[in-house]
Parts: C-alpha cells; sequence; structure tokens
C-alpha cells in the first residue's frame, strides 16, 4: 500500500523559511516522479512544484518560482520542500503527491498525503 | 498557461438523482484530463483519468467522457458517499491546472 506522510508544516513569519518532508513507503520510490499540491483554507486546489524520479528535472508554478525548491532523497525514500521568502498567500496544507505516467508524457496525481498545514503571519 | 473552467460551482442533489460536473480547458488538451474527489479534512482521490478511465476500485455509477476542450464528469446515480467537491486537472504540460471545483451537497 502505497503511503505518504508529510511533515514540517507551521507557523513561519512572512519572509521566513520552512522545510517540508514526505516520508514516502508501498512502491520503489525511485522509479517515480512526485510532486507538491497546496490548497489555500476553503478554497481550491494549486499545484506547486514536481520533480523526476531521478531528481534532474523540476518544474515549479509562477507563483513559487525562485522561492520554493523541491527535491528528493532516493536512499531514503523522502520528497523535500523548501520555502523560502513566503508570502501570506502561501498559507496552504502542502500534499505531497506520487505521479504516475499516463500516455506519452502525462502525470496525474495517483496518489495523495494527508497533507501539512503551512501558515504564515506575524 | 492552459486554463480548465469547471461549472457549475456547486450544486444540489438527491441520493438516485444523476449529476453532470462540466470541466472546458482554454485549448485542446487530447484526453489529458483527470476527476479527483475530495471530502472534508481528506486529501484528493483520483476517480477518473484519460478522460474517462476510471481508476480502479472507484464505482460504475462515475463516469467520465470528452476530448479536445470540453469534458464531463457524470455520476449515474449518485449515493450517500459521494457528496464531496470535484475536481478537474489537466495533465497537458506544464503547468498542470486544475479546475476551481464543484461542491455536490444533499439538497
Amino acid at each position: 500500500e502505497v503511503q505518504l506522510a508529510e511533515s514540517g508544516g507551521g507557523l513561519v513569519q512572512p519572509g521566513g523559511s520552512l522545510k517540508l518532508s514526505c516520508a514516502a513507503s508501498g512502491f520503489p520510490f525511485n522509479t517515480y516522479g512526485l510532486s507538491w499540491v497546496r490548497q489555500a483554507p476553503g478554497t481550491g486546489l494549486e499545484w506547486v512544484t514536481s520533480i523526476s524520479d531521478s531528481g534532474t528535472t523540476t518544474h515549479y508554478a509562477d507563483s513559487v518560482k525562485g522561492r520554493f525548491t523541491i527535491s528528493r532523497d532516493n536512499s531514503k525514500d523522502t520528497l523535500f520542500l523548501h520555502l523560502t521568502n513566503v508570502r501570506s498567500e502561501d498559507t496552504a496544507v502542502y500534499f505531497c503527491a506520487k505521479d504516475r505516467t499516463i500516455g506519452v508524457s502525462g502525470q496525474i496525481f495517483e496518489s495523495w498525503g494527508q497533507g501539512t498545514l503551512v501558515t504564515v503571519s506575524s | 498557461a492552459i486554463r480548465v473552467t469547471q461549472s457549475p460551482s456547486s450544486l444540489s442533489a438527491s441520493t438516485g438523482d444523476r449529476v453532470t460536473v462540466t470541466c472546458r480547458a482554454s485549448q485542446a488538451i487530447s484526453d489529458y484530463l483527470a476527476w479527483y474527489q475530495q471530502k472534508p479534512g481528506k486529501p484528493p482521490k483520483l476517480i477518473i483519468y484519460a478522460a474517462s478511465t476510471l481508476q480502479p476500485g472507484v464505482p460504475s455509477r462515475f463516469s467520465g467522457s470528452g476530448y479536445g476542450t470540453d469534458f464531463t464528469l457524470t455520476i449515474s446515480r449518485l449515493q450517500s458517499e459521494d457528496f464531496a467537491t470535484y475536481y478537474c486537472q489537466h495533465y497537458y504540460g506544464y503547468p498542470r491546472t486544475f479546475g476551481q471545483g464543484t461542491r455536490v451537497e444533499i439538497k
């Protein structure tokens, strides 16, 4: 059974930094791409960033480009999201998701963690 | 970036009703569209991908259709456990954007 467990959320001041982790189990970690998706309180889903199975290719939403960094440690089956220079609009539940390739290059979010809440406030 | 517009934003229905949610992409995306179900306090759950392929374990009362820019999620006979918010999402390149969501409420 695929399991994804996020941690590291909490309260951070505007302009501050935070590092989220996602511990994975139940699948061959180093053969799947992974993503972060967030959901601000009472609102919809927003894709944030994705990383390839090897970690060599990354993609970012414009809203976080240059401020957030996705990475992974395939030796520890763990995904990371480093948030820097955070803003109030970054307040959200952050979900990690296991990608699955559909067709030639499409990636869907096949499995999700429970999420970790990041609150940006002074 | 490709935008996906979902409608309606909410609907009220009764158990046993047929429910339809639509999703329109701002440009053709082939069948690169997925649907997710989310219940309060829970993560989203993948229910349909490739526009019409049911994820294993999802009841057959759920179905999807469409190609290009216009897509539909249908629940043939609404059950109590189906009251939730549904999101469409394209995966035709990046950014992989979601629709705004459709909340299915009890009438």
